[in-house]
Parts: structure tokens; sequence; C-alpha cells
């Protein structure tokens, strides 16, 4: 069974730094892309990132870019976002989410985590 | 303002049909980029309901279809259950972005 768990969420203040963690199982890490997608309180899914299977295209959204990175571990079959600087409005639920294919351009999400929630505040 | 327009809401009679649009522009699905749709049920992770813009994973019911013309794509859904209550988002892949996009999202009512 495909399995995505994220960790690393929490209540962190602005300015802040915090590193989500997604451990995955079932399937073989290396041949797909990986996303993170975040989903405020009560708002809509919002793309944060997205990773090829060999980490050489990495894409972010604008709200995000020069503040987050994405990476993965092939040795530990996880994916990771580094989040810096964080601000009130990264408040949300974070998915991570497992590419149907290699490409984070050609593929859906076919696979969701459960989530971890951020809250940023003072 | 999500990149691609989705209605903010749907309502049906159970065993109704009701459909969803999904709206984006030559730099996302009018280029040939794939649509997927999906589905969150309250409290729960999206679950991906259809991909490629026609294809239904392993075990969702053939009354999810979906389809694409141009610009646009649409979800529909026949034989309208209780259960089928919930939020739908649509996603593409945008190359002026270069990033995966969502749509607002729309609540499915059942009535």
């Amino acid at each position: 069974e495909v399995q995505l768990v994220e960790s690393g969420g929490g209540l962190v203040q602005p300015g802040k730094s915090l590193r989500l963690s997604c451990a995955t199982s079932g399937f073989t890490f290396d041949d797909y892309a990986m996303h993170w997608v975040r989903q405020s309180p009560g708002k809509g899914l919002e793309w944060v990132s997205g990773i090829n299977w060999n980490s050489v295209s990495i894409g972010y959204a604008d709200p995000v870019k020069d503040r987050f990175t994405i990476s993965r571990d092939s040795a530990t079959n996880s994916l990771y976002l580094q989040m810096n600087r964080l601000r009130e409005e990264d408040t949300a639920l974070y998915y991570c989410a497992k590419a149907g294919g290699m490409s984070r351009h050609h593929y859906g999400m076919d696979v969701w985590g459960q989530g971890t929630a951020v809250t940023v505040s003072s | 303002q999500s990149v691609l327009t989705q209605p903010p809401s749907v309502s049906g009679a159970p065993g109704q049909k009701v459909t969803i649009s999904c709206t984006g522009s030559s730099s996302n699905i009018g280029t040939g980029y794939a649509v997927y749709w999906y589905q969150q049920l309250p409290g729960a992770a999206p679950k991906l309901l259809i991909y490629d813009d026609t294809k239904r994973p392993s075990g969702v019911p053939d009354r999810f279809s979906g389809s694409k013309s141009g610009t646009s794509a649409s979800l529909a859904i026949t034989g309208l259950q209780a259960g089928d209550e919930a939020d739908y988002y649509c996603q593409s892949f945008d190359s002026r972005l270069s990033g995966s996009v969502f749509g607002g999202g729309t609540k499915l009512t059942v009535l």
C-alpha cells in the first residue's frame, strides 16, 4: 500500500523557519515526481512546490519562491520542504502528494498524505 | 484569484446530473497539458478522481467523467448521491508559471 506521512508542522513565529518531512512507502520513490500542496483554513488547494524524480526540475509557487526549498532523499525515501522567513499567510495544512509519473509537468497527484498543520503567529 | 476558474458552488437533487466547469488559458489547458480532478470530502485529504482529462483511477465509479475542449474542461457527475457532497478541484500545469495550478474549488451540495 502506498503511504505518505507528513511531519514537522507546528506553531512558529513570523520570520522563523520550519522543515516539513514526508516519509513514503509502498512504491519506488525514485521513479516519481513529488509535490507539496497547502490548504489555508477554509480555503482551496494551493500548489506550493514540485520536484522531478531526479531533482533536476524543481518549481515553486510565486508566494513561496526564494523562501521555501524542496528536496528529496532517495536513501530514506523522503520528501522535504524547508520553509524560511515564514509569514502569517503561510498558515495552512501542508500535504505531500505523489505524482503519477517521473515528471512534475505531465502527471497529476495520485496519492496524498493526511497533511501536517503549520501555524505562523506571534 | 486562481489561474483556473471554477464556479464556487453547484447543486443537484439525488439521481440528477451536475457539471462543474474549469476554465483556463493558452498557457495551461489550452497548451495541451492534462487536466486532473480531485474530490475532497469534509475533513479528508483530496483524492484523485480524473486524470489525463478523461480517465478514471481504479475504484472511481463511472458516474464521474471528465472532458476537455480548448481552454476548458468539465467534470460531470451523474446519478447524484448524498455521499458525493464534497469540494471538487481541477488542476493542470501552467507553462508560463512553470508550476501546477489549481482551480478555486467547487462545493457540491446534494439537495
